[in-house]
């Protein structure tokens, strides 16, 4: 267990619906990522917040965004869905930034139908 | 721009004999670092371990150890008398500056299969 938390664990919907996907980090990390595993793109980094301010995106669509709250916790909210956004969602988090040793949680697996 | 390169898709050996994972890395950057996880079919992403680019001292860790070469810019990882148990999906990954973004760049990964 790495300490990291993810709800859902499944989640199901329609194309053209909105999900929400929520982390915890690991008790004291600061830095929250997000990560989307498909079949044809593999493991790919979406965003990354420290502290709760943005300080990187990587290949997030526009129909993605993510926040992170005061208590540190991780929302990426996922809008007009598409069939291609079937994946498997992961959250890390790490103490701080820069090249840190990031610890995953158990992912969200996304259905879009 | 940063790239992780793992050729064997697939590895499927008997239990007890040992095998190595390759990796190879790319990126133009002098400081990063190295890491490798493992994803068994529960899932979940397991961290292994992290390695940074001024420390080319190989590692041992019970039965898994990990190679470290700058010259031919490789990081790969060996099973020793593999079990069952190491069956997974392992994967290479890198942390450098490019863009300022502290995310990993992914291989696509090892499947490997121990088979009894």
């Amino acid at each position: 267990d790495s300490g990291v938390t993810q709800t859902p664990k499944h989640l199901i919907t329609a194309t053209g619906q909105r999900v929400t996907l929520r982390c915890s980090p690991r008790s004291g990390d600061l830095s929250v990522y997000w990560y989307q595993q498909s079949l044809d793109q593999g493991l790919q980094f979406l965003i990354q917040y420290y502290n709760g301010e943005e300080r990187a995106k990587g290949n997030i669509l526009e129909r993605f965004s993510a926040q992170q709250f005061p208590d540190l916790h991780s929302e990426l909210n996922l809008s007009s869905l598409e069939l291609g956004d079937s994946a498997l969602y992961f959250c890390a988090s790490s103490a701080r930034q820069g090249r840190e040793t990031q610890y995953f949680g158990p992912g969200t697996r996304l259905l879009v139908l | 721009a940063q790239k992780v390169t793992q050729a064997q898709t697939e590895i499927s050996v008997v239990e007890k004999e040992d095998v190595t994972l390759d990796c190879v890395y790319e990126t133009r950057d002098t400081t990063y670092y190295l890491f490798w996880y493992k994803q068994p079919p529960s899932g979940e992403l397991v961290f292994l371990i992290r390695r940074n680019s001024f420390d080319e001292q190989n590692e041992i860790s019970g039965r898994y150890s990990w190679n470290f070469q700058k010259s031919t810019s490789s990081f790969n990882f060996t099973i020793t008398a593999s079990q069952v148990v190491d069956s997974a999906v392992y994967f290479c990954a890198l942390s450098d500056n490019g863009g300022g973004a502290d995310g990993l760049t992914f291989g696509k990964g090892t499947h490997l299969i121990i088979q009894p």
